[in-house]
């Protein structure tokens, strides 16, 4: 398996710009989860996906963000007007569950500089 | 509620020396527990997990760690460290199918 995939590896974008990062889960697995990681706070849940339906999305920062998952290979987390403090490293990590919902497989990242 | 707090933000060991790295967590009922790891510039991946079988639990790369109920902690340790291993180390807990993560400790590893 080839792992989660993500997309782009680095974005590089001006405030005020729209920003789409990109997620391919694992094949079978039927959680998503998207997290942030800056080195103020380290790395925070956004939100999670079970059978492409979001369950939790307390973790969004405001409504700049929004996540979708149109099937269960693909996900996208959408930043809309991007700002500078956005910048981060996001990540996107999947797991079989119900049962291992804890077991998450990480994707590399995108690393995120908003300008 | 679920917390979890690693009692080191930067560990130095020499190589070829033990490795300790400490985490507490708090839980109001049986938890599930995990350290995770992340290379320089690379995403998490998992090292061991703690689900409530063997109190001491093997990992990957020669790690391992035990759960001390009494103690409420779950630290990390390793016999022999070699240079590969340092990276940063995430305790985690396991709660209504979120991870709820440390704050990670920093291992350096000295020639």
């Amino acid at each position: 398996d080839a792992g989660v995939i993500q997309s782009p590896r680095h974005e590089v974008t001006e405030m005020g710009q729209e920003v789409t990062l990109r997620c391919k889960p694992i094949s079978g697995h039927d959680y998503l989860f998207w997290y942030r990681q800056t080195m103020m706070r380290g790395l925070e849940l956004l939100i999670y996906f079970n059978n492409n339906v979001p369950i939790d999305d307390s973790g969004m920062p405001e409504d700049r963000f929004s996540a979708k998952m149109p099937n269960a290979s693909f996900s996208t987390l959408k930043i809309q007007p991007s700002e500078p403090r956005d910048s981060a490293v996001y990540f996107c990590a999947s797991s079989l569950g119900p049962f291992n919902p804890y077991e998450q497989y990480f994707g590399p990242g995108t690393r995120l500089t908003v300008t | 509620a679920q917390s979890v707090t690693q009692l080191d933000s930067h560990v130095s060991v020499s190589e070829g020396t033990p490795v300790l790295l400490r985490c507490n967590y708090s839980s109001s009922y049986s938890p599930s527990l995990f350290w995770y790891v992340q290379h320089p510039n690379k995403g998490l991946q998992l090292l061991l997990k703690y689900t409530s079988a063997a109190t001491l639990v093997k990992g990957i790369n020669g790690f391992e760690a035990e759960f001390k109920k009494s103690e409420t902690s779950f630290h990390l340790t390793k016999p022999s460290a070699h240079m590969s291993d340092a990276a940063e180390y995430f305790c985690v807990v396991g709660s209504n199918y979120q991870l709820i993560w440390g704050a990670g400790t920093k291992l350096i590893i000295k020639p």
